[in-house]
């Protein structure tokens, strides 16, 4: 069965980076886009980038250009994002989704803690 | 960017129930519209993409209809497990923006 398992919580301090990974499985890596989501307690969900594990071409949201960056390996079939120069409104909940039409399989969402 | 405004913010139903939940594009998106269901402390579940097309294993009370600006979900008859937020997004432009929600809640 199709699967993407994320890694745990982290808890980072203001101006330092975090990297998150998703790793699949049940299905060829390489054949769907990835995308990555987060969410704010209580609020919405946010799209932040998408990648193609195939190429490794990559679209981030304006709002992350320049922080973010969406890498793969594919020999283990794993997704990272890292964000960098992390601030107080970057707590949250990532997800990362399997992307066709739409993202029909997820992580179970990583928590982000900022604080200092 | 492309704003998506979902209405109403709250829906307060019985099951049983017809639930009409709209989604409205700043600018067309053609049918690049899906919806997700979230249930607290979950990922959020595809629901229906393109539209009008329901993802694998969605139950057939979920539909969707729309194309250009504006856009619904119904549920023709709520059952308990459907008292959720639900979420549309679009994928026609970057970034593939979400609307705000609308949450289904028991009455």
């Amino acid at each position: 069965q199709v699967q993407l398992v994320q890694s745990g919580a982290e808890v980072r301090k203001p101006g330092a980076s975090v990297k998150v990974s998703c790793k699949t499985s049940g299905y060829t890596f390489t054949s769907y886009d990835i995308n990555w989501v987060r969410q704010a307690t209580g609020q919405g969900l946010e799209w932040m980038g998408w990648m193609n594990p195939n190429s490794g071409n990559t679209g981030y949201a304006q709002k992350f250009q320049g922080r973010v960056s969406m890498t793969r390996n594919t020999s283990i079939s794993t997704a990272y994002m890292e964000l960098r120069s992390l601030r107080s409104e970057d707590t949250a909940v990532y997800y990362c989704g399997r992307y066709s039409y739409g993202s029909d399989y997820w992580g179970q969402g990583t928590l982000v803690t900022v604080s200092s | 960017e492309i704003v998506l405004t979902q209405s109403p913010a709250t829906l307060s139903l019985s099951p049983g129930e017809r639930a009409t939940l709209s989604c409205r594009a700043s600018q067309s998106v053609g049918i690049s519209l899906a919806w997700y269901q979230q249930k607290p402390g979950q990922a959020p579940r595809l629901l229906i993409y393109d539209a009008s097309h329901r993802a694998t294993g969605i139950p057939a009370r979920f539909s969707g209809s729309g194309s250009g600006t504006d856009f619904t979900l119904t549920i023709s008859s709520l059952e308990s497990e459907d008292f959720a937020v639900y979420y549309c997004q679009q994928r026609s432009n970057w970034p593939f923006t979400f609307g705000g929600g609308t949450k289904v809640e028991i009455k």
